[in-house]
């Protein structure tokens, strides 16, 4: 079965603080994996696409990367605008049915 | 450019009463998702529209009917709400550009179920 794991669930970072994200995916072929930030109340926003296993993107104080069977979302000296909940998510090559992980809740103290 | 709406924000239902959940897009998009987030839990997919007039299941449909009016618009409905339909309603778009995938969300629905 398509599933997503994503870990820790919550992660608290003083400001500068670098650290990662794990994201561990099982899909029967992977069409695509993204992340999203979701902010309380808001609807996720769209940060990367990932392809192929060695692709990385960044985007200002965040990178992701991808193997065959984890992406990493690196952030490197937070912010406490960085304070979200991201999410992974993987999209198999036989469906449209993105599988979504539950999210980790990132908290970046000043 | 309003990027992705929803409509209402908030709903309140009793048990076994219907509604209809609007979304709307100015985007060009052809692909409109509708999902739900539940605490502790990923987001899932009840039903996916690759284009006008063609809808899909997803992976927890029962309970919802869908309807892709035009290019613009995904409804979702409930025909005899449930307790267990308490949650975040989600409607996202998607497009390929560049080779990859990007998907736009709206600000979704909180639904509780009486």
């Amino acid at each position: 079965e398509d599933q997503v794991t994503q870990s820790p669930e919550a992660l608290r970072l003083q400001e500068g603080e670098s650290s990662s994200l794990n994201c561990s995916y099982t899909v029967s072929g992977l069409r695509g994996l993204f992340w999203y930030r979701q902010d309380p109340g808001k609807g996720p926003e769209f940060l990367f696409t990932l392809y192929s296993a060695g692709e990385e993107k960044e985007k200002e104080r965040l990178k992701a990367t991808l193997t065959k069977k984890e992406s990493f979302l690196h952030i490197t000296a937070p912010k406490p605008e960085d304070s979200a909940t991201y999410l992974c998510a993987a999209l198999p090559y036989n469906n449209n049915d993105m599988r979504f992980g539950a999210g980790t809740r990132l908290t970046v103290k000043p | 450019n309003a990027g992705v709406t929803q409509t209402p924000k908030f709903q309140v239902l009793k048990t076994g009463q219907s509604m209809t959940l609007q979304c709307a897009q100015d985007m060009n998009h052809n692909s409109m998702y509708w999902y739900r987030q539940d605490p502790g839990m990923g987001l899932r997919l009840i039903y996916y529209s690759a284009s006008e007039g063609t809808t899909d299941k997803g992976e927890v449909p029962n309970g919802y009917n869908v309807s892709r009016l035009n290019k613009r618009e995904f409804s979702l409905r409930l025909e005899s709400a449930a307790p267990s339909q308490t949650s975040v309603y989600f409607c996202a778009t998607s497009i390929r550009r560049g080779g990859y995938y990007e998907q736009y969300f709206g600000p979704g629905t909180r639904l509780t179920v009486t």
